[in-house]
């Protein structure tokens, strides 16, 4: 099972909105609504920001949200603002025995 | 507050073994799959493992499968990766995740801030 395809980098000014892209097939990504998103600071461990393509835990800023359109699923933050700069990962349930696939990982940088 | 906090690492010869342990606590662990996630330096995430709430479903990732058991203890809220023959493209931080499963998927909605195992090549 191939990593989903994400962008190396994005980057954005305060205020501004940007969409990370991820890619795969009809069997990950593009397959119904298995794709969650996350946040990750460096040395610090991922904090989940969108499960189900479009949804928010308790507690994440409305800021971040979440599409998917066929087999590209994305994330949109809007308002952009410093503590944004993190690296931003999808990752998806591919149903089978090797259960979840990450993508290669995105890093925001607020400009 | 859910807590999870993972021991176990460190540096070990290759093809060696090592025993992670991921210590659970504000939450009843007994009714949560289980994750274990790594992460090499400057690389991505890669999903290793799942076990059912009983331990009666365990999945691996390809590139550990004989080599890597998960298992669990949930009277002591306990989360284990055995990891035998270990291979330099081991080496990462291992992270232990709860795994939450709405209506419609399951992914790891708490993480542990992980634990370093080295095998130097």
């Amino acid at each position: 099972q191939s990593a989903l395809t994400q962008p190396a980098s994005v980057s954005g000014s305060p205020g501004q909105s940007i969409t990370i892209s991820c890619t795969g097939t009809s069997s990950d990504a593009g397959g119904y609504n298995y794709v969650s998103w996350y946040q990750q600071y460096p040395g610090k461990a991922p904090k989940l920001v969108i499960f189900d393509v479009s949804n928010r835990p308790s507690g994440v800023s409305n800021r971040f949200s979440g599409s998917k359109s066929g087999n590209t699923a994305s994330l949109t933050i809007s308002g952009l603002q410093a503590e944004d700069e993190a690296d931003y990962y999808c990752n998806s349930y591919t149903g089978s025995n090797t259960l979840y696939v990450f993508g290669t990982g995105t890093k925001v940088t607020v400009l | 507050e859910v807590l999870l906090v993972e021991s176990g690492g460190g540096l070990v010869q290759p093809g060696g073994s090592l025993r992670l342990s991921c210590g659970a606590s504000g939450f009843t662990f007994s009714t949560y799959w289980m994750s274990w996630v790594r992460q090499a330096a400057g690389k991505g995430l890669q999903w290793v493992a799942n076990i059912k709430q009983d331990g009666s479903e365990k999945y691996y990732v390809d590139s550990v499968k004989g080599r890597f058991t998960i298992s669990r203890d949930n009277a002591k809220n306990s989360l284990f990766l055995q990891m035998n023959s270990l291979r330099a493209e081991d080496t990462a931080v291992y992270y232990c995740a709860r795994v939450r499963c709405s209506s419609t998927s399951c992914f790891g909605d708490y993480w542990g801030q992980g634990t370093l195992v080295v095998a130097p090549s």
